[in-house]
């Protein structure tokens, strides 16, 4: 009965190839979210997701591009993955848009090698 | 402007110290400002939320103090056990737009 899943919980990859992470939150919150937290710990915003409008923070590639079937689910598609790209990614939901609280996932781990 | 600047980077604390950990922003539009918990392995909790309207929130062990002229706010652990070594993140919120993350603060508490 985990409120935000993700899967896989590690992923690693070569360079160059595409990869699918897949986010679901079983609140019935209305908004959902991908954050990237580097080694050091930095949590960034990727996109949010509510009501069908996707907010994409202008800073992150157009290899990654979220995909949302219905309200519970947000997947990370990721195209021609780099070395950079390592990192762990976290899916976070909200009862609205940067409502009070976020519940975020576990993280999935990507390395790419 | 959207900048929350936390302080310390990491904190050694010894069992049954006071922890404190601070924050700063610029945006006077930020209405709400939680702190997150983060264990290793594990995604950020919720630990505990502060509104600009009171200086003072505490829940149990965990105390937000917010200065609102100065534009900070700090997170007091009293009493800090080993099982409160994590990474802590501040963060700050302008309704309607994303929240903004500080850069975090390990936390480590010897036993």
């Amino acid at each position: 009965d985990t409120a935000v899943s993700q899967t896989p919980k590690y992923l690693v990859t070569q360079m160059g190839n595409d990869k699918s992470i897949k986010c679901e939150q079983n609140l019935g919150h209305d908004t959902m979210y991908w954050y990237k937290q580097d080694s050091k710990k930095f949590l960034k915003i990727m996109f949010s997701y509510n009501n069908k409008e996707l907010i994409i923070n202008e800073t992150v590639p157009n290899r990654f591009s979220p995909k949302s079937p219905d309200k519970a689910h947000l997947n990370l598609h990721i195209n021609s993955l780099e070395l950079g790209d390592s990192a762990v990614y976290f899916c976070a939901s909200s009862q609205e848009l940067s409502g009070d609280g976020y519940t975020f996932g576990s993280g999935t781990r990507l390395t790419v090698v | 402007q959207q900048q929350v600047k936390q302080s310390p980077q990491s904190l050694i604390v010894q069992k049954g110290g006071i922890s404190i950990i601070n924050c700063a922003y610029e945006n006077t539009a930020f209405d709400y400002f939680p702190w997150y918990q983060q264990f290793p392995g594990k995604g950020p909790a919720l630990l505990i939320a502060i509104r600009p309207d009171v200086s003072e929130k505490k829940e149990g062990r965990f105390t937000i103090s917010f200065n609102k002229s100065a534009k900070q706010f700090s997170l007091h652990i009293m009493d800090s056990q080993p099982g409160d070594s994590a990474t802590y993140f501040c963060a700050a919120r302008n309704y309607g737009q994303n929240f903004v993350f500080g850069p975090g603060t390990r936390l480590s508490v010897l036993p």
